[in-house]
């Protein structure tokens, strides 16, 4: 079976310029996580969705982070606009309620904002 | 006082040995506890997963909890050059899926 599918693998994009990076979780898992991992702060969770909704999106650092989750098979993390401090490895991850809380990570995006 | 805690290392230990890595976390209400490992620029993958006081047994590895003293540890048996990585303790502290992550222990195991 295919584990998280993440694209793009790297993102090198210029301060000010719109970023999406997608998610694709495991088929029949119904939660999705996005994290936010760097050396200072470890890994953060930004927001995650249950059933396609939005369950807790108090990690979000700012306005200019979206996500959604418009279907089971799919979700974005939206950055507009970019700034170099947002560089870091972005994680999707998926787990399947009731198997008590076993999240499964994708291979994570590596974004360069210079 | 954060949530889960972890020494950062990094832990160095001699091939062949046993590595002792150690999180605690601060809510007693916690139920599910998860060891992750993670490679240098690679994602976190699953190892390990305890519920229920005491040890559980996966090969070389070995996941011990203790809810008293909110205390989850990981031994690793017969250290290999391999394991060197990045160990991530989670807890979940309640609410749908949410866990949240220690900052890893860093281990070396040396040949």
């Amino acid at each position: 079976d295919a584990g998280v599918i993440q694209s793009p693998r790297h993102e090198v994009t210029e301060m000010g310029q719109e970023v999406t990076l997608r998610c694709k979780p495991i088929s029949g898992h119904n939660s999705l996580f996005w994290y936010r991992q760097t050396m200072m702060r470890g890994l953060e969770l930004l927001i995650y969705f249950n059933n396609n909704v939005p369950i807790d999106d108090s990690g979000m650092p700012e306005d200019r982070f979206s996500a959604k989750m418009p279907n089971a098979s799919f979700s974005t993390l939206k950055i507009q606009p970019s700034e170099p401090r947002d560089s870091a490895v972005y994680f999707c991850a998926s787990s399947l309620q009731g198997i008590d809380y076993e999240q499964y990570f994708g291979p994570g995006t590596r974004l360069t904002v210079t | 006082q954060k949530e889960v805690e972890q020494n950062s290392g990094p832990l160095s230990v001699p091939e062949g040995a046993i590595a002792s890595l150690n999180c605690t976390y601060s809510d007693r209400g916690s139920q599910s506890f998860f060891w992750y490992r993670q490679y240098s620029g690679k994602s976190p993958e699953l190892i390990m997963s305890i519920y229920s006081n005491g040890d559980k047994e996966d090969g070389r590895f070995t996941a011990q909890l203790n809810k008293a003293s909110q205390y989850v540890s990981l031994l690793i048996r017969d250290s290999q050059p391999s394991d060197s990585a990045t160990y991530l303790c989670a807890v979940n502290s309640g609410g749908y899926q949410k866990v949240t992550f220690g900052t890893g222990t860093k281990l070396q195991v040396i040949p």
